[in-house]
């Protein structure tokens, strides 16, 4: 039980276009979801803390106009990444906690970004 | 907001060794301290936690102590494989409803055979 998907695994865009991805609880309802962005070598860096139904809450120095985070239902969150650049290329992985559960987060496989 | 410090950055260890890595974190209000392992372009896997009210969790060769007095925690692996190379992330958080994950730098682990 707990998996997070993540769609697409991989993605590669040009310059100045968007790109969504998507981020699912398959097995269990998630209130809170997070997005996080990992260069390599690197940690992972929380970007925002999304929220069903509310706003997502930005990390400092996020930009919340070029990082669109939308979390409609309790299984689905999705990141947007308008504009794209090339220093937006990165892994970005989502978790996801268990309305019910414990403070375990339940991480997504990632999404590996490419901009050209 | 939390920051937490890991050391060492990089740990290179004869297979059969013990390997430990430690982390501080700045947030006293902070009660939970997970640790992940990640391998190359996967996702992070949680491989044990503790909370506050406990000062050391064992789960087979891997261990956590915590010290809430120094704000410090650390992670022990013994008998090492070479399945236990990856990177190793220490995190903390207070665990509330939006348990926001602050993570450490990582520790890159080399198990040599």
């Amino acid at each position: 039980g707990a998996v997070v998907s993540q769609h697409p695994s991989r993605v590669i865009c040009k310059s100045g276009t968007s790109v969504k991805i998507e981020c699912r609880s398959l097995d269990f309802q998630a209130t809170t979801m997070f997005w996080y962005r990992q260069f390599p070598k690197q940690s992972l860096m929380l970007m925002a803390t999304s929220n069903e139904g509310s706003k997502a809450t930005y990390e400092q120095g996020v930009e919340k106009d070029k990082f669109l985070i939308n979390h409609a239902s309790l299984t689905l969150s999705t990141l947007t990444v308008t504009s794209a650049h090339p220093e937006d290329s990165s892994f970005y992985i989502c978790s996801a906690r268990d309305r019910d559960g414990t403070y375990e987060q339940y991480f997504g496989p990632g999404t590996r970004l490419t901009v050209t | 907001g939390e920051n937490v410090e890991q050391h060492p950055s990089t740990l290179s260890v004869q297979e059969g060794d013990s390997a430990v890595i430690k982390c501080t974190y700045s947030d006293s209000a902070s009660n939970y301290f997970p640790w992940y392992k990640q391998e190359l372009g996967k996702r992070p896997q949680l491989i044990i936690d503790i909370r506050s009210n406990v000062g050391e969790k064992k789960d087979q060769r891997i261990a956590v102590t915590l010290n809430k007095t120094a704000k410090h925690f650390s992670l022990h692996i013994t008998e090492t494989q070479p399945e236990d190379s990856a990177v190793y992330f220490c995190a903390a958080s207070r665990g509330t409803a939006g348990n926001k994950l602050t993570f450490g730098g990582g520790t890159r682990v080399l198990v040599k055979p």
